[in-house]
């Protein structure tokens, strides 16, 4: 089965810091891993894929993520947090069925 | 471009009513997938629909249905509501169903069952 996972709940991060959103993911055969952000009352935005290739993968925003085989991790970077980006951000694998399959989430704070 | 619109936004129903909700996907867009999205469960596969036809299923029961017109636009449908079908449903529309193709959501139709 694949299958990612989101280690933390919330994550705090002052505005202009560097921020990490971590995601690890359990798959057989090759990974095809995607990040989508939620704001409130909103859909899912699309931010990024990796389907193969460059392990640093740039996206929306100035949002880029960087797969890490031997970690089995995808985590999402951003060098500067803006308080806009407050928001909730998901991880997702594509199963075999082509269907996504979602991490539980991880809300992010950027503080002023 | 216009993104993926689903309709109504909101809705209240009556325990074992049903409800039919409707998404129209990104022009020139052929899959679409609908997913329910609850704070206990998270965001859950429901189906996905290919050129009108249903081509992956998760694990609901037959009460929730779907289908789609050949103009690829796509309605789903939930018979006998039941208080635990409260959440957001959510649309996404891909160019193809390939894995490597990114899903696009729309703004999701909130469902509340009373």
């Amino acid at each position: 089965a694949q299958s990612v996972a989101q280690p933390e709940d919330q994550v705090n991060v002052a505005e202009g810091n560097p921020l990490t959103v971590k995601c690890t993911y359990s798959v057989s055969g090759n990974p095809y891993l995607f990040w989508y952000v939620q704001y409130p009352n909103r859909g899912l935005q699309f931010l990024l894929k990796y389907i193969t290739g460059d392990n640093l993968v740039k996206g929306s925003y100035g949002f880029e993520a960087e797969f890490n085989k031997s970690q089995t991790s995808f985590h999402l970077k951003k060098p500067s947090a803006l308080v806009s980006d407050s928001a909730l951000y998901f991880c997702a694998v594509k199963n075999s069925g082509y269907a996504l399959n979602f991490g539980k989430g991880t809300s992010l704070l950027v503080t002023p | 471009k216009a993104g993926v619109t689903q309709t109504p936004r909101y809705l209240i129903k009556t325990r074992g009513q049903q409800v039919t909700l409707s998404c129209s996907p990104i022009s020139g867009h052929r899959s679409v997938s609908w997913y329910q999205q609850t704070p206990g469960q998270g965001l859950q596969f429901l189906f996905e629909y290919f050129s009108e036809t249903q081509r992956n299923k998760g694990n609901f029961p037959g009460r929730f249905s779907g289908r789609q017109f050949s103009n690829s636009r796509s309605e789903m449908n939930v018979s006998t509501l039941e208080l635990g079908d409260s959440a957001l449903y959510l649309c996404a529309s891909s160019l193809d169903s390939g894995r490597n193709t990114e899903a696009f959501f729309g703004q999701g139709t909130r469902l509340t069952v009373v």
